[in-house]
């Protein structure tokens, strides 16, 4: 069965510090990823996304995303956090084998929640 | 672009009394429709999902159910709600035709279920 590892449940930060959020997926097939960000009171809404390409990806707020294919992994990095980042995190992937059916279904991790101190 | 309106934001209900939570969507036609519930520590969880008109599928069997009358909206239901429902509950949409798989999530309802 797919699924998506999210191997911190909660991580806590001083402003300035460097972050790092695991992600690992379980699929053998292709897959796109994606990395979806919950501020508090807000939208889930996406951050960054692999498809192709590059397998580092460059999102909204300085994130950035590794695809390492032989890993499995997605590991969501931001050198300099600020109290701003403070929101929950979500990994997600999609399996190029749900294209035929036009379904888009995607797979969610569990979540990180990310708290930043001033 | 796309934007998803939800309502009610928050809900609070007796167990046992009926649901109906409500999602549209504009700015885009014959939508991916899903919803999704998310439980703290758990992420989120498909629990319905559209491809059309009509067309429901459910990921988790349980006491909710889905339909889908018009092409921009969707809607969950129950005609008894458990204590278990209780949940913060996430409509999102696709367009298959549009950027490429990315969904996007409306603001939420936060069902409490006492």
């Amino acid at each position: 069965a797919q699924s998506v590892s999210q191997h911190n449940h909660h991580v806590i930060l001083s402003e300035a510090a460097s972050l790092e959020l695991g992600c690992n997926y379980s699929y053998g097939g292709t897959v796109n990823l994606f990395w979806y960000v919950q501020y508090p009171g807000q939208h889930l809404q996406l951050l960054l996304k692999y498809f192709s390409g590059d397998p580092l990806v460059k999102g909204i707020k300085g994130f950035e995303a590794e695809f390492i294919k032989s890993k499995f992994s997605f590991n969501l990095r931001k050198p300099s956090v600020q109290w701003s980042d403070t929101a929950e995190y979500f990994c997600a992937f999609y399996r190029e084998a749900d294209r035929g059916s036009t379904l888009g279904r995607l797979y969610f991790g569990r979540g990180t929640q990310l708290t930043v101190w001033p | 672009s796309q934007t998803i309106h939800q309502w009610p934001a928050t809900l609070v209900q007796p167990v046992g009394s009926p649901l109906s939570l409500e999602c549209t969507v504009e700015g885009t036609s014959n939508p991916n429709l899903y919803w999704y519930r998310q439980a703290a520590g758990r992420g989120l969880q498909l629990l319905f999902y559209s491809v059309g008109i009509g067309q429901i599928s459910s990921e988790v069997p349980q006491n909710l159910s889905a339909s889908r009358p018009q092409d921009r909206q969707f809607i969950l239901s129950s005609k008894k709600l458990l204590l278990s429902d209780s949940g913060f509950y996430l409509c999102a949409c696709l367009n298959p035709r549009g950027a490429w798989e990315t969904q996007y999530f409306g603001p939420g309802t936060r069902l409490l279920v006492l």
